[in-house]
This record gives C-alpha cells, structure tokens and sequence, in this order.
C-alpha cells in the first residue's frame, strides 16, 4: 500500500524568503505525485505534479517542486513567499495498485508567511 | 473547459435525519468521481470512488452511500446521520487513466446537530 507522509504540521517563513514544504512517499514501482494547496473553507487545488522526467516540476503561483527518488522524498518550494501563500498544503501520491486512479493524501502542513 | 459544482454550501441537520449532497461536473465525460470527508480541518478520508454510472466503491464501511445516476452526477446519502457525520464533504474529479490529477469542488460544510 502507498503512503504518504508530511513531518511538518506548520512551517513558518517570512514575507520574500525561500519555503519547503516537505514531503516523503512509500509505493511500488514508480510513483505519481502531487501537489495541492488549501485555502480556508475551500475545495483543494491542483499545483502540480510529477509523473516522469525532470526531477525539477514547475507548477501553478511560482510554485515548484523536487523529485528525489533515492531519498523517497517531493519536496515543495518557492523561491520567494508571500503572505498570500498561507494555506493548507497536501502532498497526494499515486501508486500501481487499485484502480480508480485514487490518490492518497498526507496530512497536510499549515503554511504561515508573516511580514 | 471544465467546472464541478456542489451543493449545498453548507447544512446544518439533527441526528437521526437523512442527508443528500449532490455534485456535478460540466465540461468532460466518463470521469472518474471522488467522495472525501475532511475532518477538523486536516486530512482527507476516501470514501466513495466511481468509475462510471452504477460502478461505485466503498472505501470506508459507515452510515453512508454513494450514487451515480448519470455519467456527470455523484450523490451522497445517508437514512439516519450521526454526530460523527460532521466535517468538510468534498466531490472531486479527474479523467480515466493512471496520472491525472484530481479536481475538487467547493465543498459543503455540514453540521450534525
């Protein structure tokens, strides 16, 4: 069975620095991963995904993230926070097994950018 | 392009009562549909799949069930709702294949009072 695992409950970073969000994932054979983010009382959004190739994915709002096969790990950056980026951040993988094209979601990690 | 919709927003019902929330999606055929509950906020729980009309699975055995009508409609219901009925319902999307991502709705809030 995959899973999926997010260490960090909340991270904290001020307005204009750099942010990870981290993410490590458990599943046979190749994984798909994901990204989404959360806004209070609002469905998820897509931001991006990884599926095969570049291990560098650039997705939606200057978001981007690291795929690290060997460390298991899709870790997601910005390169510069902003205050409008406090949210909700789950990172979602994909795995062989099970039909249904189901993904299974970490528990999410409050992101708070402060001035 | 496509958009998915769910209502309602928000409901408040009485233990004991029954529940229906309805979710459509407009712009793509024969997706594959999502039931997931989010509670206090955080994780989110799988509960009903489809792929396609009366084809529905049951991730987590509880009160509640699942119902496709049509190809673009996804119903969830219960006879009799308890207090832990509560949370964040979301109704999500995507195509047919092994890694498309998912698209969610807005979500209904409901309160089992």
């Amino acid at each position: 069975a995959q899973s999926v695992a997010q260490p960090e409950d909340q991270v904290n970073v001020a307005e204009g620095n750099p942010l990870t969000v981290k993410c490590t994932y458990s599943v046979s054979g190749n994984p798909y991963l994901f990204w989404y983010v959360q806004y209070p009382n609002r469905g998820l959004q897509f931001l991006l995904k990884y599926i095969t190739g570049d291990n560098l994915v650039k997705g939606s709002y200057g978001f981007e993230a690291e795929f690290n096969k060997s460390q298991t790990s899709f870790h997601l950056k910005k390169p510069s926070a902003l205050v409008s980026d406090s949210a909700l951040y789950f990172c979602a993988v994909r795995g062989l097994t099970g039909g249904g094209n189901k993904l299974t979601f970490g528990t999410g990690t409050q992101l708070k950018v402060e001035l | 392009s496509q958009t998915i919709h769910q209502w309602p927003a928000t409901l408040v019902q009485p233990v004991g009562s029954p529940l229906s929330l309805e979710c459509t999606v407009e712009g793509t055929s024969n997706p594959n549909l999502y039931w997931y509950r989010q509670a206090a906020g955080r994780g989110l729980q799988l509960l009903f799949y489809s792929i396609g009309i009366d084809q529905i699975s049951s991730e987590v055995p509880q009160n509640l069930s699942a119902s496709r009508p049509q190809d673009r409609q996804f119903i969830l219901s219960s006879k009799k709702l308890l207090l832990s009925d509560s949370g964040f319902y979301l109704c999500a999307w995507s195509d047919r294949g092994t890694y498309y991502e998912q698209y969610f709705g807005p979500g209904t809030r409901l309160t089992v009072t």
